[in-house]
């Protein structure tokens, strides 16, 4: 099992829909969740973090975490044609030396 | 401001060749880190470099793989006698956060073993 599970999509939307992107993960000392969004031929960029447990919002975005199931989310609210890229969540490991990435979910909204 | 750059943007070689990928941080930050990111596979991780300590090599897949960091800003990953199965993305990220949250990326150099 993979420490990190991501579903690759590809995942298509029209412009105003409520997306979710989910990633599950086996470690559970895991403490640290973030949210990068790659757009094409372009490097990863942070868009949220979450400490432990919890809701974090910012603007469109929420993401959420759920320690007890190992499941974290990202929300993303009227999205737009500009949201189309690939979302990746990762973690940090143990040893607080890199993150460990899923695979990353390749999203499409459609004007 | 200038953030991480990356150079060459793209490199083709033949197998068993030696590469260089070079990467340029941003200024003051202490942490540098290497991925790699396979057509349909996530980001891996390579190698870790904070300050000055002894980098993190935990993630090299071979020891064809090696990196280093020179006075603290510019590295360079080199991959000797390339195989096939090393075309890749290469990312390099660097930080100021050394709890590891926030990471900028560059652009990557995709290589390409022929």
């Amino acid at each position: 099992q993979k420490e990190v599970e991501q579903d690759p999509g590809p995942l298509s939307v029209p412009e105003g829909a409520i997306v979710s992107l989910n990633c599950t993960y086996s470690n559970s000392a895991f403490q640290y969740f973030m949210w990068y969004r790659q757009y094409s031929r372009k490097g990863p960029e942070l868009l949220m973090y979450t400490y432990s447990s919890g809701n974090k919002e910012d603007g469109r975005f929420t993401a959420q975490v759920d320690k007890s199931s190992k499941y974290i989310s990202l929300f993303i609210r009227d999205s737009q044609p500009s949201d189309s890229a690939t979302y990746l969540c990762a973690m940090r490991n143990q040893a607080g030396t890199a993150l460990i990435f899923g695979k990353g979910t390749t999203l499409s909204v459609s004007s | 401001g200038a953030g991480v750059s990356q150079s060459p943007s793209n490199k083709v070689t033949e197998k068993g060749k030696d590469v260089e990928l070079r990467c340029d941080p941003i200024s003051g930050h202490t942490a540098l880190y290497w991925y790699r990111q396979s057509l349909g596979q996530g980001l891996e991780f390579l190698i870790y470099f904070q300050g000055n300590s002894a980098p993190d090599k935990s993630g090299l897949p071979s020891d064809r793989f090696s990196a280093e960091r020179t006075g603290g800003s510019v590295s360079t990953l080199t991959i000797q006698r390339t195989q096939q199965e090393d075309s890749a993305v290469y990312l390099c990220a660097s930080s100021s956060d050394p709890t590891v949250r926030e990471q900028y990326f560059g652009p990557g150099t995709r290589l390409t073993v022929t």
